[in-house]
């Protein structure tokens, strides 16, 4: 079974730039999440979707950030403008819904912001 | 706010050490997960417990959730090199598939 696909694997951008990042869940797997994960720290929640609606987005910073899952496969995290705190590791993760609760990550996407 | 806190949140110790770490939360949570985190790479789901006082033991590492569901722990005995790396405790409440993720635990094992 292949696992939770993202790309790129890195990104380097000057603030005040776009960057786009994308995630293609394990198949079958009905929620994906999206989290932030400062250097050293845990990952934090930013958005969650279930099929393409979204569950919870409280702490995604809807000024700058914007997340979609049109088809309720594969999703695109996206900020604009970047900002210098904006330099952390975006990790996709999916679960399938049930009594598991049981999510697997992606390997992430570092982003440096100059 | 939920929080979990996790403790110690540094560790370094020799081989063959035994070492406990600990996952607290003032929240009551329907399921807790234990995952690890190498660098570079996301974190990797080791456990989930779901009752109170349930315990799951994978090889050299024992994982007890607290009968009240709101702490956990993580004992490595005789800890290897390749145990090094982060140790995340995320819970999750009821109804709900929103993850909470602990504050995080590094763990450096000395050969």
């Amino acid at each position: 079974e292949a696992g939770v696909a993202q790309s790129p694997r890195y990104k380097i951008i000057e603030k005040r730039q776009s960057v786009a990042f994308w995630c293609n869940p394990i198949s079958g797997h009905a929620t994906l999440y999206w989290y932030q994960q400062i250097l050293g720290q845990g990952p934090k929640l930013l958005i969650q979707f279930q099929n393409n609606g979204v569950v919870d987005d409280s702490q995604l910073p809807k000024d700058r950030f914007s997340a979609e899952r049109l088809k309720g496969v594969d999703s695109t995290l996206k900020i604009q403008p970047a900002k210098l705190e904006d330099s952390a590791v975006y990790l996709c993760a999916s679960s399938a819904l049930g009594q598991t609760y049981e999510q697997y990550f992606g390997p992430g996407t570092r982003l440096t912001v100059t | 706010t939920q929080l979990l806190e996790q403790s110690p949140q540094f560790l370094s110790i020799q081989e063959g050490e035994n070492l406990t770490v600990y996952c607290n939360s003032s929240s009551v949570f329907s399921s807790l997960q234990w995952y690890r985190q190498e660098p570079g790479e996301g974190p990797v789901l080791l456990v989930t417990v779901v009752t109170g006082g349930e315990v799951k033991k994978l090889k050299r590492l024992t994982f007890q959730f607290g009968d009240a569901r709101k702490d956990s722990s993580l004992h490595i005995t005789a800890a290897q090199p390749g145990d090094t790396g982060l140790y995340l405790c995320a819970g999750t409440t009821s109804g709900t598939y929103k993850y909470i993720f602990g504050t995080g635990t590094r763990l450096k094992v000395l050969a």
